[in-house]
């Protein structure tokens, strides 16, 4: 069975830290992943995908996302936040030629000063 | 031009009304979806067109009817709902194949009263 897991459903990090959120797959085929950010009342807006190939991936706003088909994971980093960044943040895994998408729970970041 | 565009940005609507919300993207996109989230969870899939034509519905009631008029335009035609239907109401479009990302609007807030 397919399956997205965001251990954390929560994270506070202080402005111009790092942030790592994790994000781990259960698919039995090539997985297709994404993650997206969503601020309070808005829309999601993708970071970045990862399809095939390098298994760094760069996205926008300076984020960066590394697959691991060992650990079955594919988590999201950014080296320094800013106040901007605190949103509620989602792995979504591509499950089929439809263009489904499974999210996980998601993680909301606060950032402090 | 990635943007998918939903209106109206709000919506309150008694039980017995018979509303529609509306969704349009001008990417050439040949699949469309509706997504259904609730507060504090990830986006729940409701429907999915492709080529115009309905190929996913992820059993919703029938109070919610969808319809594609042709490959821009998605609309949700909402009648006798329920209060725990009231949610954030999310468009999305993508190319439609295994490999390509969804764009999501920026969603209706729905309140059902």
């Amino acid at each position: 069975a397919q399956s997205v897991t965001q251990p954390d459903i929560h994270i506070t990090v202080s402005e111009g830290a790092s942030l790592e959120l994790r994000c781990n797959y259960s698919y039995g085929a090539t997985p297709y992943l994404f993650w997206y950010v969503q601020s309070p009342g808005q829309g999601l807006q993708l970071l970045l995908k990862y399809f095939s190939g390098d298994t760094l991936v760069q996205g926008i706003k300076g984020f960066e996302a590394e697959f691991k088909r060992s650990q079955s994971s594919f988590n999201l980093r950014k080296p320094s936040v800013h106040w901007s960044d605190a949103a509620e943040y989602f792995c979504a895994l591509l499950t089929d030629s439809w263009g489904k998408l499974q999210f996980g729970a998601g993680t909301q970041v606060v950032v402090t000063p | 031009d990635t943007e998918v565009t939903q209106t109206p940005k709000h919506l309150v609507m008694g039980m017995t009304n018979k509303k529609s919300l509306k969704c349009e993207q001008h990417m050439g996109h040949r699949a469309m979806y509706w997504y259904k989230q609730k507060a504090k969870k990830p986006p729940e899939l409701m429907f999915v067109y492709s080529y115009e034509k309905l190929s996913i519905n992820e059993s919703v009631p029938s109070r919610f009817s969808p319809e594609c008029p042709n490959s821009s335009l998605l609309n949700l035609h909402l009648h006798a709902l329920q209060p725990e239907d009231s949610a954030l109401y999310l468009c999305a479009s993508s190319q439609g194949r295994i490999n390509t990302e969804a764009f999501f609007g920026q969603g209706t807030r729905l309140t059902v009263v």
